[in-house]
């Protein structure tokens, strides 16, 4: 059964620690690794992760990933009060994909990241 | 710009009414997904529409539970004799035609909170 899981399911720090969330994936076809930040209801795209080793940077917000191991980690540093909220990962499954469609997308359950001023 | 939109942002209703929740893609985006989310779990995938066809509805719990999209652009997601368990919020996402980049970058809607008393 395809699965994505991320750890820690919480964690709370003090602002301008740095911070590393995981997550690690079995799914059956691999195309993508997305992370997403929720504050509310709407999640919001942070990042896409295809290849192994490259890392992705916008600002304080890095991620990269290992396919041989399956996993991504994302990296908050600096971390302000606004970097609170839930950090959702979600893999890419095609079950088809010479025919490239029918992509799933399975979320893990989501960090719950709490930034105290 | 106009982002996905879902209406109506809150839905109560009573064990065993029917409901139809609404979902208004960004335009021109071919790909229309729907998720549920319960408290303190990621995005459950439901179903995707690629245009008009549900390319994918293995998500949907059971036949209580079905979606729509006549024209390929807004869906329709239905639930017949809703019972408290299908309270939670209802996402939308939508994104560009697939194989194209950014690979299956969705964005989400606000989300409809569906309660079932």
């Amino acid at each position: 059964e395809d699965k994505v899981v991320q750890s820690p399911l919480s964690l709370v720090v003090h602002e301008g620690d740095t911070v590393t969330l995981n997550c690690s994936y079995e799914v059956t076809n691999f195309r993508s690794l997305l992370w997403y930040k929720q504050e509310k209801k709407a999640p919001t795209f942070l990042f896409m992760l295809t290849s192994s080793g490259i890392e992705k940077k916008s600002g304080r917000l890095s991620s990269i990933l290992d396919k041989k191991e399956l996993f991504s980690i994302l990296n908050i540093t600096a971390t302000q009060t606004g970097d609170s909220a839930v950090y959702l990962c979600a893999v890419e499954d095609t079950s088809r994909p010479l025919m490239n469609r029918d992509d799933k997308i399975i979320f893990g359950k989501g960090t719950r990241l709490h930034i105290l001023p | 710009g106009a982002g996905v939109s879902q209406t109506p942002s809150n839905k109560v209703t009573e064990k065993g009414k029917y409901v139809e929740l609404r979902c208004d893609p960004i335009s021109g985006h071919t790909a229309l997904y729907w998720y549920r989310q319960s408290l303190g779990q990621g995005p459950e995938f439901l179903i995707y529409f690629q245009g008009t066809g549900a390319a994918d509805d293995s998500g949907l719990p059971n036949d209580r539970f079905f979606a729509v999209r006549p024209e390929g652009s807004v869906s329709t997601l239905k639930i017949q004799r809703t019972e408290r368990g299908d309270s939670a919020v209802y996402l939308c996402a939508s994104s560009p035609s697939p194989g194209l980049p950014p690979y299956n970058e969705q964005f989400f809607g606000p989300g409809t909170r569906l309660t079932v008393l």
